[in-house]
């Protein structure tokens, strides 16, 4: 395809369970970046990816979350134990070598917590 | 730290009215400023940007001009349709935190005919 996709785009679950959020960006694209949106606010930074390695977790809320990019294409952001205040929609973004290049959005998935 | 301030909707327009969309910024060092939008359905998309003090981004009839001095980059559009109903995001990235995308709260626009 030629956007960025997530999968899935609905996820419910139960508090203290584990869940992955899978992303496929834009082929050729270096930079992929996590955000979480909670209703009524724009995107919060989480995680940027150039490559294969994390070059800033520093949105990371806590040790809850963690993400993947093993090589350098899909990402999975992982959340472990989650709680009803995780409950968001989780965006993927990528661009082209990072900086202040176009970043592309995925459609987000939104994960419910119960 | 570095952030973006923006009007608060939701905004309500008949079709051919001016538009307006404020965006305020704090940042350190250089940032480029942006204004994503959202179409309902659909992922945020990149509707303009301006790098440096100055500079005016466009596209599709709406334009914004990065103001140094007023630390502003607000949103304009002459005469706006039924179709630029969305919701507009203004976001930064500065130099000195070169990964890390600062969006506002959105800003949410109903164009009626």
């Amino acid at each position: 395809g030629a956007g960025v996709s997530q999968t899935p785009s609905n996820k419910v679950t139960e508090k203290g369970k584990y869940v992955e959020l899978r992303c496929d960006p834009i082929s050729g694209h270096t930079a992929l970046y996590w955000y979480r949106q909670s209703l009524g606010q724009g995107p919060e930074f989480l995680i940027y990816f150039q490559g294969t390695g994390a070059a800033d977790d520093s949105g990371l809320p806590n040790d809850r979350f963690f993400a993947v990019r093993p090589e350098g294409s899909v990402s999975t952001l992982k959340i472990q134990r989650t709680e009803r205040g995780d409950s968001a929609v989780y965006l993927c973004a990528s661009s082209l070598s990072g900086g202040d290049d176009e970043q592309f959005f995925g459609p987000g998935t939104r994960l419910t917590v119960l | 730290g570095d952030s973006v301030t923006q009007m608060e909707g939701p905004v309500t327009l008949s079709e051919e009215a001016f538009l307006t969309i404020n965006c305020t910024y704090t940042a350190t060092g250089y940032p480029s400023l942006f204004w994503y939008v959202q179409y309902p359905g659909e992922g945020l998309q990149l509707l303009l940007k301006a790098t440096k003090a100055d500079d005016k981004g466009s596209n599709k009839g709406f334009e914004a001009t990065y103001r140094k001095e007023t630390t502003s980059f607000h949103l304009e559009k002459g005469s706006v349709q039924v179709s630029d109903s969305a919701v507009y995001f203004c976001a930064l990235i500065s130099s000195n935190t070169g990964n890390q995308f600062y969006f506002g709260t959105g800003t949410s626009l109903t164009v009626i005919p």
